[in-house]
């Protein structure tokens, strides 16, 4: 079973320039989670999808975006890039079923993002 | 709200030794989960093991065990036999059951082995 895959692994951007960064979860998982990784704040949560909705939102600026499509691949979209937002993005792949939660939480290899 | 604390930010352990790494949460939901994942230099998040609040008996995977004391809000994970591939940085995590697949995470534990 194949695990989840985020593309591209490495990019350089410049400030005010955007990104988006592409997440595949595990085939049969429905919702994915995105997360910011960065030495000063740690692990802090983006927002989640699930069935093409957003489900929930973590406390980060209008600038960061995402969208879910019906095949359950995931990308994340920040614009107008700062110098603040260099960080692996890392994303988590889950059944997403309500109600019967499992340890079923898995994480790509990320997604290393650095501003100039 | 949900909090995960990691209060060791570095530990030297001999290998294969058995070494054990603190985590103590705090949540108002009665139900939830608990999660370690490691994270070496690379980046990636490992998944390690998963505790359900519910669940009876402590969860062991391999090497890894995790001593679950829901009494005093405890998850610690125990490495058993720790080996030069453990040396990592390792998360304690938790999400609530009710529709929510958001994780709190400590800030983590550096962990090296020493031959």
């Amino acid at each position: 079973k194949a695990g989840v895959t985020q593309t591209p692994r490495y990019l350089i951007k410049t400030r005010g320039q955007q990104v988006t960064l592409s997440c595949s979860p595990i085939s049969g998982h429905r919702s994915v989670s995105w997360y910011q990784q960065t030495p000063g704040q740690g692990l802090q949560f983006l927002f989640e999808y699930f069935s093409e909705t957003q489900r929930n939102k973590g406390n980060f600026p209008g600038r960061f975006s995402g969208r879910q499509f019906s095949n359950s691949r995931s990308e994340m979209n920040v614009s107008t890039l700062e110098l603040g937002d260099s960080a692996l993005y890392l994303c988590a792949s889950s059944p997403g079923r309500t109600g019967q939660a499992t340890g079923e939480l898995f994480f790509g290899e990320g997604s290393r993002l650095t501003v100039l | 709200a949900q909090k995960i604390t990691q209060t060791q930010p570095g530990m030297f352990v001999q290998e294969k030794e058995a070494v054990t790494l603190d985590c103590t949460y705090d949540t108002s939901d009665p139900s939830y989960g608990l999660f370690w994942y490691k994270q070496p230099s690379s980046g990636e998040m490992i998944f390690l093991i998963y505790q359900g609040s519910y669940d009876q008996q402590n969860a062991t995977e391999g090497r890894y065990s995790l001593n679950f004391q829901k009494a005093r809000k405890s998850a610690n994970l125990v490495i058993s036999a720790s080996q030069l591939g453990d040396s990592a940085m390792y998360f304690c995590a938790m999400r609530s059951y009710f529709g929510n697949e958001k994780l709190t995470f400590g800030t983590g534990t550096r962990l090296t082995i020493i031959p």
